[in-house]
């Protein structure tokens, strides 16, 4: 079974321009979360979706978004993006929409640098 | 606010040895669950081992088990008989009944076996 899996792997914006990052969650999962990982910050929640339709939302700006599609695949959009934004993004699935001691399965992220 | 603490940026144990990371956790709910991630060099994150806080009895997988003190709000993590392949971040997390598939995450503890 496919895991988790996230395009592209590594990405250079500059300050200003937007980006998309891609999620293909593994099969069968209806669950996609995105969390932004920064050194000394930890993993920060950015937004879930669950059949289509986002179910919780972190504390960050709205240049931040994603969306579902109808295949459970996720993307996410910053736009005028930030020297601050450089992170790397990890999408994870799961497989129902929450609760109890269910996992949430990672991919290995996208790496964006903004210049 | 929903917290998370580990108080060690950094620690080495020498191959074969035990070693405890710790991790403690703020949060008003009364109903959660409690993880320990993994996070290899440049790989994606996997799931080490997980509690539910209304058990007593600490979970134990393998050479992975947990020291779970509730009303202290501590959840360590022992690895016992280190290993290379143990080099990682490690992250502790947890996640309420109401919050669907939204982690807090702590900064992470990057853990190095010397062989």
């Amino acid at each position: 079974k496919a895991g988790v899996t996230q395009t592209p792997r590594y990405l250079i914006k500059t300050r200003g321009q937007q980006v998309t990052l891609s999620c293909s969650p593994i099969s069968g999962h209806r669950s996609v979360s995105w969390y932004q990982q920064t050194p000394g910050q930890g993993l920060q929640f950015l937004f879930e979706y669950f059949s289509e339709t986002q179910r919780n939302k972190g504390n960050f700006p709205g240049r931040f978004s994603g969306r579902q599609f109808s295949n459970s695949r996720s993307e996410m959009n910053v736009s005028t993006l930030e020297l601050g934004d450089s992170a790397l993004y990890l999408c994870a699935s799961s497989l129902q929409a929450g609760g109890g001691t269910g996992e949430l399965f990672f991919g290995e992220g996208s790496r964006l640098t903004v210049l | 606010a929903q917290t998370v603490t580990q108080s060690q940026p950094e620690m080495s144990v020498q191959e074969a040895e035990t070693v405890t990371l710790s991790c403690t956790y703020d949060t008003s709910e009364s109903n959660y669950y409690l993880f320990w991630y993994k996070q290899p060099p440049s790989r994606q994150m996997i799931l080490v081992i997980r509690q539910e806080a209304y058990k007593q009895q600490n979970a134990t997988e393998n050479r992975f088990s947990v020291n779970f003190q509730k009303a202290a709000k501590s959840f360590s993590l022992k690895i016992s008989d280190s290993q290379l392949g143990d080099t990682a971040m490690y992250f502790c997390a947890f996640r309420t009944s109401n919050t669907g598939n939204q982690f807090y995450f702590g900064t992470g503890t990057s853990l190095t076996v010397i062989p």
